[in-house]
């Protein structure tokens, strides 16, 4: 059990549509991150919570809305997504922002299929 | 840009047979992490190596940062069917402000 959870596992949706991805971390944590996964490529980090605060927007594309409301829970807000966004989604926690020598826990995953 | 090759990208072998897989970079890296990914699950990380020639052992499996601190390798003895799984290394970005990860070696074992 890594002590981080992400809400729902599997998600189908549509490309008009709007849903919310819930990232919770019962760590006492200060950083959270949110990363997507794809066939063949690397884990490709999105962004970047410390206290609250978003320290890194790696390049994504506005369809993509994070929120923050608190050091334990991170939302990933989605509309208007595109059929090449399907991937995996994952949330993970550290203690801190810096990432040489710390451990970042990921929760399980969310499945995104976008049809 | 900061890059991690791991090699080979799939790698299937029979319970018992050693195994290596590699992790390289033309970049130096403060250190560098491996995690261990299970279908249906996130990462679990497995080690972190910090000091350019270090080996780390996590019971069976070994860990090796190399002298230049620009690769590091995972060695495997007696493979297990549970250690199948996908295998990420991990390295900070220049800035120290996230990690760049490889695309991984998935690993089947069967017994």
């Amino acid at each position: 059990e890594t002590g981080v959870t992400q809400t729902p596992r599997h998600l189908v949706m549509g490309m008009t549509n709007k849903k919310s991805l819930k990232c919770e971390q019962h760590l006492g944590h200060n950083a959270m991150y949110w990363y997507k996964q794809s066939a063949k490529k690397p884990l490709e980090l999105m962004f970047v919570y410390n206290f609250k605060e978003q320290t890194e927007n790696n390049s994504v594309p506005s369809r993509f809305s994070p929120e923050c409301p608190n050091s334990s829970h991170l939302f990933l807000h989605l509309h208007t997504l595109q059929p090449e966004d399907s991937a995996l989604y994952l949330c993970a926690s550290s203690q801190t922002r810096g990432t040489g020598r710390g451990t970042q826990y990921f929760g399980p995953g969310t499945r995104l299929t976008v049809l | 840009t900061q890059l991690l090759e791991q090699s080979p990208q799939f790698l299937s072998i029979q319970e018992g047979e050693n195994l290596t897989v590699y992790c390289n970079s033309s970049s130096v890296f403060s250190s560098l992490q491996w995690y261990r990914q299970e279908p249906g699950e996130g990462p679990v990380l497995l080690v972190t190596v910090v000091t350019g020639g270090e080996v780390k052992k996590l019971k069976r499996l070994t860990f090796q940062f190399g002298d230049a601190r620009k690769d590091s390798s995972l060695h495997i003895t007696a493979a297990q069917p549970g250690d199948t799984g996908l295998y990420l290394c991990a390295g900070p970005n220049q800035a120290g402000t996230a990690l760049i990860f490889g695309k991984g070696t998935t690993l089947s074992v069967s017994s």
